[in-house]
């Protein structure tokens, strides 16, 4: 969809251990977002990006860091895994006073 | 603090019947709001948007209110089908504070055949 691919789609991991979660787009769009679907919660921001290298957290950015070094890619990092980061990961992508367009997710269980 | 609100979890419609999705907002500076609608194991895809200049807009058979006194929005579809069965999320966002959105918590709609 509109040029977003997320890689992993699923992954199951262990507390503790480092994860990366990578989204691509084929857009070239400015700006760059990391959601988590959480049930009760719906989407909740945790980093976005407005440029190569330029990010800025969102709600929920404690535990996780983000990079972007290519227009195309942006990266999502869970430094040390907790059980509380099991959720469906979504990336974004959009220009400037445009709608976003999501990825179709990243399932993440961490046990 | 959620400054967007679905305070409708599920609702049911029978096909061909009018589905009324409802979502308020508490940041006065939102200008620019949006509808997504999503499948499971999708991603959320967007519906339709609308800006604080205009109080309506309309897409086929998809129109979304806007009422800035009473800081509310609303989804309508006419005639709902069996196919708008999914989970539906309004958004907003401050055009003047950057491209952040933000989402409610999303209603089911099921659309009874």
């Amino acid at each position: 969809d509109a040029g977003i691919t997320q890689s992993p789609r699923h992954k199951v991991t262990e507390t503790g251990t480092p994860v990366t979660l990578r989204c691509h787009q084929t857009e070239n769009h400015r700006y760059m977002y990391w959601y988590r679907q959480d049930p009760g919660h719906g989407l909740r921001l945790i980093h976005y990006s407005y440029g190569v290298k330029d990010t800025d957290k969102g709600e929920v950015s404690d535990g996780y860091s983000v990079s972007r070094s290519k227009t195309e890619d942006f990266l999502l990092t869970l430094e040390s895994a907790t059980s509380s980061q099991t959720s469906v990961y979504f990336c974004a992508i959009s220009d400037p006073g445009q709608p976003q367009h999501f990825g179709d997710g990243t399932r993440l269980s961490i046990l | 603090d959620q400054q967007v609100k679905q305070n409708s979890p599920s609702l049911s419609v029978q096909e061909g019947r009018i589905s009324i999705l409802n979502c308020d907002y508490t940041n006065s500076m939102f200008d620019y709001f949006l509808w997504y609608k999503k499948y499971p194991a999708e991603g959320p895809t967007f519906l339709i948007s609308i800006s604080s200049i205009k109080d309506k807009n309309e897409d086929g058979r998809f129109t979304v209110f806007l009422n800035k006194s009473a800081k509310h929005l609303s989804l309508h579809i006419v005639p709902s089908q069996p196919g708008d069965s999914a989970v539906y999320f309004c958004a907003a966002s401050d055009s003047g504070a950057g491209n952040q959105f933000y989402f409610g918590t999303g209603t089911s709609l099921t659309v009874i055949p």
